[in-house]
C-alpha cells in the first residue's frame, strides 16, 4: 500500500541513549517532514526537506538532525536522548494534494 | 514564522448536531488551510482543505469557510455521527504545504 512507514511503532530509551528514527515513502514525494505531538500543543515541525541532499530547521529542532540521501526516506537522529524528547514523532509526506502521514513512534525517555 | 491558534479545546455535542471548530492565523501570507481527523493510535488524515481564492467548501457533511481579512477560518460538521469522535487539527502554509504549522487541536466527542 502507498503511504509513509515510520518504524519503530514504539521505543523506550535511557537518558543519554542515541536512537534513529526511520521514515520511508512510496509516493515520489519531493517534501518529507517531522514533527512532534504533545498533549496541548498539536504538532510542531521539527525539521523538513524539500527534496534530496536539502534540509531545514522547523520550530523546534534542537536535539535533532536528519538527513536526506534519497527521495524515498528521512530518518530522524536523537543524540543524547532526553526526557523532554518523550513524545509521538509523525513524519509526513506530501505533495500540492495535501500531507499524508505515518502512524506514528511512541518515543519515552527515561 | 506562522502562528495557528484553535479553539475550543475540546467540544460535545449529541449525535445529530453540528459542531464548529474555529482557527486564527498570523501570517497574512499563509494561502492553504487544510483540516485533519486524528483517531486514537492513528497519524492525522487530511478531510478536507481550502486555498485563499476560495470562501467556503462542502464536501457532504463537512465544510470550511475562510475568512482571509480577519485570517480565520472554520470546519462545520452537520447531522454528527459517534464515528465523528476524534481530534481535529487545522493548518496554514504559504506555498505547496512547506513548512505547515498546526493548531493546538479539538477532542470532538459526538454522544449517542
Amino acid at each position: 500500500n502507498a503511504g509513509v512507514t515510520q518504524t519503530p511503532k514504539f521505543q523506550v530509551l535511557k537518558t543519554g541513549q542515541s536512537m534513529t528514527l526511520q521514515c520511508a515513502q512510496d509516493m515520489n514525494h519531493e517534501y518529507m517532514s517531522w514533527y512532534r505531538q504533545d498533549p496541548g500543543m498539536g504538532l510542531r515541525l521539527i525539521h523538513y526537506s524539500v527534496g534530496a541532499g536539502i534540509t531545514d530547521q522547523g520550530e523546534v529542532p534542537n536535539g535533532y538532525n536528519v538527513s536526506r540521501s534519497t527521495t524515498e526516506d528521512f530518518p530522524l537522529r536523537l543524540l543524547s536522548a532526553a526526557p523532554s524528547q518523550t513524545s509521538v514523532y509523525f513524519c509526513a509526506s506530501s505533495d500540492t494534494r495535501g500531507y499524508t502521514f505515518g502512524s506514528g513512534t511512541r518515543l519515552t525517555v527515561v | 514564522g506562522e502562528n495557528v491558534e484553535q479553539h475550543p479545546s475540546t467540544l460535545s455535542v449529541q449525535e445529530g448536531d453540528s459542531a464548529v471548530i474555529k482557527c486564527t492565523y498570523s501570517d497574512s501570507a499563509s494561502n492553504y488551510f487544510p483540516w485533519y481527523k486524528q483517531e486514537l493510535g492513528k497519524g492525522p488524515q487530511l478531510i478536507i482543505d481550502i486555498r485563499s481564492n476560495v470562501g467556503e467548501k462542502k464536501d457532504q457533511r463537512i465544510a470550511v469557510t475562510l475568512n482571509k481579512t480577519a485570517k480565520h477560518f472554520s470546519l462545520h460538521i452537520t447531522e454528527t455521527q459517534p464515528e465523528d469522535s476524534a481530534v481535529y487539527f487545522c493548518a496554514a502554509s504559504f506555498m505547496d504545504n512547506n513548512d505547515m504549522r498546526f493548531g493546538a487541536g479539538t477532542r470532538l466527542t459526538v454522544k449517542p
